[in-house]
Parts: structure tokens; sequence; C-alpha cells
């Protein structure tokens, strides 16, 4: 596509509840990142796709979050029984390659959890 | 560890000239780019410096020097548009993901 798009742009959850959150990259580019970002803060990054790669899980703050990227194109970001401190919005960002300079960022999924 | 510190927030005039400043403190250091995000917005690429010296694109000019682990953006003849907030972000090696500073919202008033 012609940006990297996520769904769902909103998500309200109970607590306890698991979502799954998506993000489609920009057409031919290997690179995939999922950032976090809380109201008024820095991003904060939770994992990355290169290629066939294995995926730098470095950031990921806890067991309970998850991200997997078929085929080398869509991701899928899953929280599982989610807590009222993961309500955030969830970045994804895209580039050609992971040498690449500058990302292409989705306008990401604010998640709320009541 | 690692740090990127940089301003909260800052106030300038239309047609006025902003700097932020980022400094950093990383195991490793490749290259720091800036990016601009608007309220509610994606972040959006600006510039990026591998090597000491200044980058110019347009109105916004980028500078790092490697030996003082320091960085800035400057913003020049601010429009009301640039009001938004401003994030520096360093990457440690190649092919390797970004870091991001908090991030320097800066206001434009008439």
């Amino acid at each position: 596509g012609a940006g990297v798009s996520q769904s769902p742009s909103n998500k309200v959850t109970e607590k306890g509840k698991d979502v799954e959150l998506r993000c489609d990259p920009i057409s031919g580019h290997t690179a995939l990142y999922w950032y976090r970002q809380s109201l008024g803060q820095g991003l904060e990054f939770l994992i990355y796709f290169q290629g066939n790669s294995a995926p730098d899980k470095s950031g990921l703050p806890s067991d309970r979050f998850s991200a997997e990227r078929t085929g080398g194109s869509v991701s899928t970001l899953t929280i599982q029984r989610t807590q009222q401190e993961d309500s955030a919005v969830y970045l994804c960002a895209s580039s050609p390659n992971a040498g690449a300079v500058g990302y292409t960022f989705g306008s990401g999924t604010r998640l709320t959890v009541v | 560890g690692q740090s990127l510190e940089q301003p909260s927030e800052v106030t300038a005039v239309e047609g006025a000239i902003v700097q932020i400043n980022c400094t950093y403190q990383t195991s490793g250091f490749y290259g720091l780019s800036w990016y601009q995000q608007h309220d509610g917005g994606a972040p959006t690429f600006l510039s990026y410096n591998a090597l000491d010296g200044l980058e110019e694109t347009g109105r916004f000019s980028s500078f790092l020097s490697r030996s003082d682990s320091y960085g800035y953006l400057l913003l020049q003849e601010l429009q009301m548009k640039d009001s938004a907030s401003y994030f520096c972000a360093v990457t440690r090696a190649a092919g390797n993901k970004l870091t991001f500073g908090g991030g320097t919202r800066v206001l434009v008033k008439p």
C-alpha cells in the first residue's frame, strides 16, 4: 500500500481481555517495528522484524505481549490479559530494509483498557 | 544503559528561530534522527546525521557532534504549522532499531 496501515484505530477493552493489533506495512518493506507511546511521552520500542531473521523482542515489557509477522508482510501484536497500564497508542513503522534511514509510521492504534 | 535528553517544551513566535538540543548516552552510536509529530498524528521523519556537521533541508537543519554526544534541530522562520512535538532518536548500530528521546513540544504563537 501507499502507507503503513494499522487497525483498529481505536480499541476499548476490559481489563483481563486479550487484544490483537494489526499492522500492514508498505509493500516491499522488509523491516517492521512496533513502538508504544503513552500520553505526552516518547516512543518506547517493543519489537522489530527484519526479513526472515529472528525478531528482536528485547523491548516487550512482559510475557503477555507477543507479535508475529506472517509471510514477511502483515504483523499482529497480541496483548494477553490486558492491564490498565497497557493503555497507550501502539505505533507500527516500516522501512525498506534494516539499514534504511527514516521509518514510515502508521497512525497507530489507541488502546484503552477499562 | 542509554538515555537521550531533550527539553520538554519550547515556546516561540512566528518567524523566530528555535533550536532543540539533544544529548545522548548510548552504548554504541551509528546515527541521530529527528521526527516531527503533530497531536494525534503519526511521527514523520525529518532528518538524519551520521557524520559531524550540519544537514540542511529547507527551513529545518540538523547538527551532530559525535565527540560531544550532542545534536540539535534548528527550525527557522517558524510557522504556526510547526507547532508539534519533535523527537531525537539514536541508532546504535547499523541495521539496528531507533531509540527515541522523550520529545520536545514546540508551541508557536502569533
